[in-house]
């Protein structure tokens, strides 16, 4: 079974501070797409960072990075810098290689303190 | 501008009722899902077409039905044989190939009393 885990159901962060959601993921498959959605309160689902499993760098947009552990099957979010409006709901997804569903994980609410 | 149209934004519907959720897109691409959200369940998959006419069960398709007469069109009803029909409801679109992510709708909040 394709399972992904996000064990963080809520998590906070001081404006300008780091923080890091975890997710974990479960798959046989060894080629594979990994990628990190944030939902605001607008409930617009809005892509912020993929990473390809064969590659070993980890993925970086902007202030948003990933640590992708692939023999862990863990791919980690870090938001650096953060600000108000990234507080959102944040999900881990990944796609296989040899097809076309997208599994997800239940998902972290991020909530940042001024 | 490319994107995906889903309409109406809220739907109120009676116990009993079919109701039609529409979904549109203008990016070109193969694949078109249904997802469903409920509070502290993340996404779950309703159907899914990867082309036009063909369309596959996802996790919860029971009680909902789609077609795919159009490549760009994708609408899903929600039958009287839904038990829990109230859900906000995400369509989503991306390109065949694997590396290709999802991109979303604005969603379809449905309450039915």
């Amino acid at each position: 079974a394709q399972t992904v885990t996000q064990s963080q159901p809520e998590m906070s962060v001081q404006e300008a501070e780091t923080v890091t959601l975890s997710c974990t993921y479960d798959t046989s498959e060894s080629d594979y797409y990994l990628f990190w959605y944030k939902q605001p309160p607008s409930r617009q689902m809005i892509l912020v960072i993929r990473q390809e499993a064969y590659k070993q760098q980890n993925a970086t947009e902007n202030r948003f990075s990933v640590n992708f552990q692939k023999a862990a099957k863990s791919f980690s979010l870090k938001i650096s810098d953060s600000q108000l409006g990234d507080a959102a709901m944040y999900f881990c997804a990944y796609r296989l290689d040899t097809g076309n569903q997208f599994y997800f994980g239940t998902g972290t609410s991020l909530t940042v303190i001024p | 501008d490319g994107g995906i149209t889903q309409s109406p934004k809220y739907l109120f519907r009676k116990e009993g009722q079919n109701v039609t959720l529409s979904c549109e897109q203008n990016l070109n691409h193969d694949a078109m899902y249904w997802y469903r959200q409920d509070p502290g369940q993340g996404l779950r998959l309703i159907y899914y077409s990867q082309i036009v006419n063909d369309f596959q069960k996802g996790d919860i398709a029971e009680g909902y039905s789609v077609s795919r007469e159009k490549k760009e069109s994708f609408p899903l009803t929600v039958t009287s044989a839904q038990k829990n029909p109230t859900a906000f409801y995400l369509c989503a679109s991306s390109m065949w190939d694997s590396n290709s992510p999802l991109h979303f709708g604005n969603g379809t909040r449905l309450t039915v009393t």
